[in-house]
């Protein structure tokens, strides 16, 4: 079945160091792939997408590639903030009936001044 | 604006008890999910849907089951709830289709004592 395998956290970072959180996948076909964001209290959100292999999803300055041959799809940022401190969800969504969108573990980000 | 609302924030159910949780959708979207977040495990897929009265088993459907009767509600139930069902619940749904963004309610926390 479909699976995503993201590091492990917790992350923790000075103000406008590089980040990079590993995200790696298993599906049949080719899936869409997502980063979620959850702020502290409250609900997650999507960060960004991509759709097909070898798109780059960015939003806030984070960017994704999607990577077929590598079955990746690691998130950067190049220059983090303190309000970037956050858990950040890889997520696939299949073709099959109903979509289903499966999530990785999470990786909690701290980022400190 | 993008509504999913989950009808508790914070629950608290005795074990045995059967337990409902609701969770509706404002904006005619085909797809509803939900999952369960616990530490380091990050977001499991319990149940989705994908049309009213469709149903389909997550990752960890045991000891749940669910009910679309309508397209903007789609509720999970505990059939007797036990201590390991303590987490917190989150709702999600989507338009159909592998590209589209699940929105996510703001969750329950349950704890069973």
């Amino acid at each position: 079945g479909d699976s995503v395998t993201q590091m492990e956290g917790p992350v923790t970072l000075s103000e406008e160091a590089f980040l990079t959180i590993n995200c790696t996948y298993t599906a049949t076909g080719y899936p869409s792939l997502f980063w979620y964001v959850q702020y502290p209290g409250e609900g997650l959100q999507l960060l960004l997408k991509a759709t097909k292999a070898d798109d780059k999803g960015s939003n806030k300055g984070f960017e994704a590639t999607y990577r077929k041959e590598t079955t990746s799809f690691h998130l950067e940022k190049g220059s983090v903030q303190v309000s970037d401190s956050a858990v950040y969800f890889c997520a696939l969504r299949g073709k099959a009936a109903g979509n289903k969108l499966t999530f990785g573990g999470g990786t909690r980000v701290l980022v400190k001044p | 604006d993008v509504k999913v609302t989950q009808s508790s924030r914070y629950l608290v159910k005795r074990t045995g008890e059967k337990v409902f949780l609701e969770c509706v959708q404002d904006m005619d979207h085909e797809n509803m999910f939900w999952y369960r977040q616990d530490p380091g495990l990050g977001l499991r897929l319990i149940y989705f849907s994908y049309d009213v009265k469709m149903k389909e088993k997550g990752d960890i459907p045991e000891g749940y089951s669910v009910s679309r009767e309508k397209k903007e509600r789609f509720s999970l139930i505990l059939e007797s709830a036990s201590t390991n069902q303590t987490s917190m619940y989150l709702c999600a749904s989507s338009p159909g289709g592998v590209n589209t963004e699940a929105f996510f309610g703001q969750g329950t926390r349950l704890t069973v004592v």
